[in-house]
Formats: C-alpha cells, sequence, structure tokens
C-alpha cells in the first residue's frame, strides 16, 4: 500500500500556543487529503478536505479560524491548531487520496497526538 | 454519515479464520463496500475493497452477498497482531468523497 506520513507524532504544548502537524503522501501525489480527529475510545470524526490549491471544505462545527489547512503542494498538507487549549487534546489523523489503482482509496497517516496543557 | 452496522466485538482464537459481518441494506448500486482496521494509537489501514465480485489480497478475503446488502471480511489465519478495531465502510469510490466511520468491530485474537 501507499505510504503516508505525519508529522511531528506526538506534540505537549502550553494552552494559547498554536501548533502545525504536517502530512506527507511519501510515493504518490495526492490532490485531495483529509484530517480527522479521534478522541480516546471514539471513532474518527473527520474534520476537513484539503485540496490542493483551494480552500479546506471543513465539515460542520468545525472551526476554520481554529483548525488552518494549508495544501500548497501534491504531497504535503499542514493542520495548524491556533490558540490550542486542552480540549483540543486528541488524535489527529490525515488521509490522502490515491487515484494511482484501478479504484481509488485512501492511506492514513500513523497519526499525531497532541496534549495541550 | 455511517451506513453500515457491524458488532460491537468479537473474539477468535488464534491460528483460526475471524469471519467479522457487516450489514450495508441501504447500499447503492455504485457504492462499494472498504474495509480499514485500526491498530491501538495507530491511523487506520485499508485491508481491502469491493463492489460486488469477492475480493481476496494478501491481507484478507471480502465476501459480498448477491444482493450486496451485506459482506464478511475474512481473516483466514488470525494472529495476536490482527488484534484492532475494523471498520466496514460504503461509499462511491472515484469522487474524493470522505470516509465516514462507524463504530467498528473491536476483534480479539486470543492465544
Amino acid at each position: 500500500g501507499a505510504v503516508v506520513s505525519q508529522h511531528p507524532s506526538w506534540v505537549i504544548c502550553k494552552s494559547g500556543t498554536s501548533v502545525k502537524i504536517e502530512c506527507r503522501s511519501l510515493d504518490f501525489q495526492a490532490t485531495t487529503m483529509f484530517w480527522y480527529r479521534q478522541f480516546p475510545k471514539q471513532s474518527l470524526m473527520l474534520m476537513a478536505t484539503s485540496n490542493e490549491g483551494s480552500k479546506a471544505t471543513y465539515e460542520q462545527g468545525v472551526e476554520k479560524d481554529k483548525f488552518l489547512i494549508n495544501h500548497a503542494s501534491l504531497t504535503l498538507s499542514t493542520l495548524t491548531v491556533t490558540s490550542a487549549h486542552p480540549e483540543d487534546s486528541s488524535f489527529y489523523i490525515c488521509s490522502a487520496r490515491d487515484l494511482r489503482g484501478r479504484q481509488e482509496t485512501q492511506y492514513f497517516g500513523p497519526g499525531t497526538r497532541l496534549l495541550v496543557l | 454519515d455511517a451506513k453500515t452496522t457491524q458488532p460491537t466485538s468479537m473474539d477468535c482464537a488464534e491460528g483460526r479464520a475471524a469471519n467479522l459481518p457487516c450489514n450495508h441494506s441501504t447500499i447503492s448500486g455504485n457504492e462499494y463496500v472498504y474495509w480499514y482496521r485500526q491498530i491501538h494509537s495507530q491511523g487506520p489501514q485499508y485491508i481491502i475493497h469491493g463492489l460486488k465480485n469477492n475480493e481476496t489480497n494478501e491481507m484478507a478475503s471480502l465476501i459480498i452477498t448477491e444482493d450486496r446488502k451485506s459482506s464478511t471480511l475474512i481473516l483466514p489465519h488470525a494472529t495476536l497482531r490482527d488484534t484492532a478495531v475494523y471498520y466496514c465502510i460504503v461509499r462511491v469510490a472515484n469522487t474524493g468523497n470522505q470516509f465516514y466511520f462507524g463504530t467498528g468491530t473491536s476483534l480479539t485474537v486470543i492465544p
């Protein structure tokens, strides 16, 4: 399968600071990437769709000014959590859309664990 | 919107086949069935997907009923490393649509 990486794998920050998470497709180009959030013992919740060269599309209830998404190249999307607060502590996972095969599929990154103190 | 129903949890003896069912009675003609799994504290891992024919790869087999209202993921020889939450998702392929995750099935492989 295709490889998607995330950096950092975990981060601890103080309340009020901003944190940037990178998502990279390592062996394919991805015009579309997705960002998910997962709280303990819960399923993945889609936050936004990241499109290369255009604005991201956010799911209902997700603040676009708080979760800034930039998809500047075909292999990189970034999620910046601005003015982070303890309630933003979560497991953030990205996925990238792979169109190389006969049918599309999506591959997920390993996730980034964010702890806001 | 999760349009699938899966059992909350299942156990399987190591070395035996694990059969994970999924109901998707409202599936549309152009929707594929995808299976992913998530091992604790990791990102979801793609397993397999199919439209109406049975599919097999190095990880698993996917059996889809003729009416497409249900499917079964088969792990032929379960190992302890297969302990994970397994998600069955239906969506239209090649549209860039998102994956919406339900609660999945927590599979525990027992030594």
